[in-house]
């Protein structure tokens, strides 16, 4: 496998369940992120980690949980989600260097939708 | 104030001809990289090219070049001999110094029309 690896692809939950996003980077890079994508808006950064330390929480709510527990796998632990969580999660990785190799490298992303 | 920005939520091209999709930015650091990706109907976000704030010379990366203009804050992407592959949604992108956050436009649909 290369790249970056989102699992599931599509998952479909009620409001009460507890589920887990799971991302496998075989790059060799040191920071991995989570981005929210929902229709008609710009990507959301909701989470970073540099070398499993977590650097960014843009402002999430506690009902989304990473877990970063090396530097090649990250978690997006979903319970007691809303309806407008509904949204495709795109998870990426990159070097954390500047210029053109400091680019992202996606995964095909989850496609979660809450009833 | 947005930080990028794209004013075309949908694009037309014929077959072979050539495109321009637009992106503004705004930042005050003085450097900066500029990132454009393309995004399928799969999901997947692909990456297509990179500016640098202090590259001297317009990006060119096969069929995609930059169009950049330092002064007016834009880094315009030309497509040129459009392929029906390249119907997809782009996505114009900033990233300031080496900071983690990656800011991103709204995206502009691109259809090609046979």
């Amino acid at each position: 496998e290369t790249g970056v690896t989102q699992t599931p692809r599509h998952l479909v939950m009620g409001m009460t369940n507890k589920k887990s996003l799971k991302c496998e980077q075989h790059l060799g890079h040191n920071a991995m992120y989570w981005y929210k994508q929902s229709a008609k808006k710009p990507l959301e950064l909701m989470f970073v980690y540099n070398f499993k330390e977590q650097t960014e929480n843009n402002s999430v709510p506690s009902r989304f949980s990473p877990e970063c527990p090396n530097s090649s796998h990250l978690f997006l632990h979903l319970h007691t989600l809303q309806p407008e969580d509904s949204a495709l999660y795109l998870c990426a990785s990159s070097q954390q260097t500047g210029g053109k190799a400091g680019e992202l490298f996606f995964g095909e992303g989850s496609r979660l939708t809450v009833l | 104030a947005q930080k990028i920005t794209q004013t075309q939520p949908g694009m037309f091209v014929q077959e072979k001809e050539a495109v321009t999709l637009d992106c503004t930015y705004d930042t005050s650091d003085p450097s900066y990289g500029l990132f454009w990706y393309k995004q399928p109907s799969s999901g997947e976000m692909i990456f297509l090219i990179y500016q640098g704030s202090y590259d001297q010379q317009n990006a060119t990366e096969g069929r995609y070049s930059l169009n950049f203009q330092k002064a007016r804050k834009s880094a315009n992407l030309v497509i040129s001999a459009s392929q029906l592959g390249d119907s997809a949604m782009y996505f114009c992108a900033m990233r300031e110094g080496l900071s983690n956050q990656f800011y991103f436009g709204t995206g502009t649909s691109l259809t090609v029309i046979p």
